[in-house]
């Protein structure tokens, strides 16, 4: 069974960075691009980015390129996704998503369980 | 960058009766589009994907249609566990990937 399992909840002073982590169970690590997804309170969720695994290569938002660096540990099935210069936009809960059942498109039928980053002077 | 509009913003409908959820895209998305259902405090759940193909497990109230610009999320008879907030995703054009402002369910 398929599980990504996140770090846990943060709070950041404006300007600072976070980074959050995200492990996957099994063989699912190195079988898919795992993305980056967030959602602000009350909001739709926003596509951040993509890791390959296998790679190292990411895909970023256009928005977030400068701000976000995604990073994978294969040693310990783990990916990483760091945000810098936080403001209070940035507040939101963070999920990494992978597609398995349509492993073609970005569909994502497993999710990490969030972690709400909250951005607070 | 295709922006994904959903309507309505909310919908009220009794138990047992059908539910009709509308998304549309700003430019055609083919049939790659996505439909999630969210809980308070939950990471959205997959429904559909490929615009009318139901995820495992999903229940065959739930069904998905429609191509290009307009899509249509249908439930059958809704059921208690039913209401939530759904979003619609492209995936057919990206980066970036982007998501509907959602419309929420709720019972009349």
């Amino acid at each position: 069974q398929a599980q990504l399992v996140q770090s846990g909840a943060e709070v950041k002073k404006p300007g600072a960075s976070v980074k959050v982590s995200c492990k996957a169970s099994g063989d699912i690590f190195t079988g898919h691009h795992i993305h980056w997804v967030r959602q602000a309170p009350g909001q739709g969720p926003e596509w951040m980015g993509k890791i390959d695994p296998n790679s190292g290569g990411t895909m970023s938002a256009q928005k977030f390129q400068g701000r976000v660096t995604m990073t994978r540990d294969t040693s310990i099935s783990t990916t990483y996704m760091e945000l810098s210069k936080l403001s209070s936009d940035d507040t939101a809960v963070y999920y990494c998503a992978i597609s398995i059942e349509a492993a073609a498109f970005p569909s994502y039928d497993y999710w990490g369980q969030g972690v709400l980053i909250t951005v607070s002077s | 960058e295709i922006v994904m509009t959903q309507s309505p913003a909310t919908l009220s409908v009794s138990p047992g009766e059908r539910a009709t959820l509308s998304c549309r895209a700003s430019q055609s998305v083919s049939s790659n589009l996505a439909w999630f259902q969210q809980k308070p405090g939950q990471a959205p759940r997959l429904l559909i994907y490929g615009a009318s193909t139901r995820a495992t497990g999903i229940p065959a109230r739930f069904s998905g249609s429609g191509s290009g610009t307009e899509f249509t999320l249908t439930i059958s008879s809704l059921q208690s566990e039913d209401f939530a907030v759904y979003y619609c995703q492209q995936y057919n054009n990206w980066p970036p990937i982007t998501f509907g402002q959602g419309t929420r369910l709720d019972i009349k």
